[in-house]
């Protein structure tokens, strides 16, 4: 199976700076990453697909890049409804995976 | 607007078994891949199972591999988890999400499953 490794466990950021969150793959998986949010008690909400494709209705602060096994989601001039956890989601493969999430809380 | 709805999460002896619903509108179920996946408390997220849009082939993660089995009734627009044998492991929050190629695009809002004597 492929593993997802997202650094940090934990962010804490003040509102208005920017951050980047990170997912690693154990293999090459081309492009075939996605990044979801979970707020308290929420679903989760796709933010992101295919590293750097952009979803209909997020706000364009969120940004994604990377290919290969280093992906990056960046959020520019954090606010105070983007603390939650992040997590991304591998469909290189059938059997999908996550990463284990990335939190960020205010500082 | 997208709508998924799951149904019949609740507590359960492991050993026994559950069935869970999700019932969409709002999109034209019969087009699209589906999946359940699961998050234990205070856990991280799990995919569980995958089933192709005509319900032609399935996917399981290892760990319910031969207990979980996923189907659909396009005609009903919903989707179905049936799990046996189950263990206290199991106990998570399920939900169902559409699967828009890789991504799971939209999700329901969760139901909870509690294994436990």
């Amino acid at each position: 199976n492929i593993v997802l490794t997202q650094s940090p466990a934990t962010l804490s950021v003040t509102p208005g700076e920017s951050v980047s969150l990170s997912c690693r793959a154990s293999q090459s998986i081309s492009t075939s990453i996605h990044w979801y949010q979970q707020k308290s008690n929420e679903s989760p909400r796709l933010l992101i697909k295919y590293a750097s494709q952009s979803i209909s209705g997020i706000p364009s602060r969120f940004s994604g890049s990377g290919s290969g096994t280093d992906f990056t989601l960046s959020i520019n001039r954090v606010e105070s409804e983007d603390f939650s956890i992040y997590y991304c989601q591998q469909s290189y493969s059938s059997l999908y995976t996550f990463g284990s999430g990335t939190k960020l809380e205010i500082k | 607007e997208v709508q998924l709805v799951e149904s019949g999460g609740g507590l359960v002896q492991p050993g026994r078994s559950l069935k869970l619903s999700c019932a969409a509108s709002g999109f034209t179920f019969s087009d699209y891949n589906m999946a359940w996946v699961r998050q234990a408390p205070k856990k991280g997220l799990e995919w569980v199972a995958t089933i192709i849009y005509d319900g032609s082939r399935t996917y399981y993660r290892d760990s319910v591999k031969g207990r979980f089995t996923i189907s659909r009734d396009n005609a009903k627009s919903t989707l179905y988890l049936q799990m046996d044998s189950l263990r206290s492991e199991d106990t998570a929050t399920y939900y169902c999400a559409t699967l828009n190629g890789g991504p799971f695009a939209y999700w329901g809002q969760g139901t909870l499953v509690t294994v436990s004597s």
